[in-house]
């Protein structure tokens, strides 16, 4: 399973755009990369899910380079409401028999100031 | 179409004591997913089944804790004898197919073991 490694903590304030950055040097061909918030109290949500290059929903944007080695999860504009701790995952998708479990690390806790 | 459904949302016995989580899938979701949640190891997966059947138990942390998926509507997570060690939130969640297919959380059974 490749290992992501991102930003503990970050902060920031209401309607500023959020970058977050998670590196997987070893992702594997197969794998998509994918972004879960937590809110307090709350189970994880999925936000948003990629391969490559560029995918954008209501919520999020999420930016891959070529060599897939890194992704960025761009949150346009944040409120108050953005505060949460955001997962970034790899595993494949679970094709042809591999389960490919994902496993949640540490996340990074953004905090949205007024 | 309901969530992923949970209980009890919280739970508090004494050491010794058996404990049994509940867990109701999306419907059509053929996989089904046990977290465990602290604050010092995070996220972690227990178990996950795929069409009722255990797939990788890896995750529990002992033969203290067991799961069953007796039909694909229905899910427990037993713990016995439970010890304060356990006291965590206990997140289900499913997945249409398995890999990095979107899981859905549920909002969790906050566990305290006195």
């Amino acid at each position: 399973l490749a290992k992501t490694t991102q930003p503990i903590s970050m902060d920031s304030y209401e309607g500023q755009e959020v970058n977050i950055t998670c590196s997987h040097n070893n992702i594997a061909t197969n794998d998509y990369i994918t972004w879960y918030q937590q809110f307090p109290s709350q189970g994880p949500r999925f936000i948003i899910q990629g391969y490559k290059t560029k995918v954008t929903n209501e919520v999020a944007s999420l930016f891959i380079p070529a060599d897939r080695k890194s992704s960025t999860l761009s949150l346009p504009r944040v409120s108050l409401s953005d505060t949460a701790v955001y997962y970034c995952l790899v595993g494949d998708m679970g094709s042809s028999g591999n389960t490919g479990k994902l496993i949640f690390g540490q996340g990074t806790t953004l905090q949205v100031k007024p | 179409d309901a969530g992923v459904i949970q209980s009890p949302r919280h739970e508090v016995t004494e050491m010794g004591q058996e404990v049994t989580l509940r867990c109701k899938p999306i419907s059509g979701h053929d996989y089904l997913f046990w977290y465990r949640q602290t604050m010092m190891r995070g996220l972690e997966l227990l178990i996950y089944f795929n069409n009722n059947v255990p797939i990788d138990d890896s995750g529990m942390p002992e033969d203290r804790f067991s799961a069953k998926m007796p039909n694909a509507s229905f899910s427990t997570l037993k713990i016995q004898p439970s010890e304060p060690r356990d006291s965590a939130v206990y997140f289900c969640a499913s997945s249409l197919t398995g890999g990095s297919q979107p899981q859905h959380f549920g909002d969790g059974t906050r566990l305290s073991i006195l």
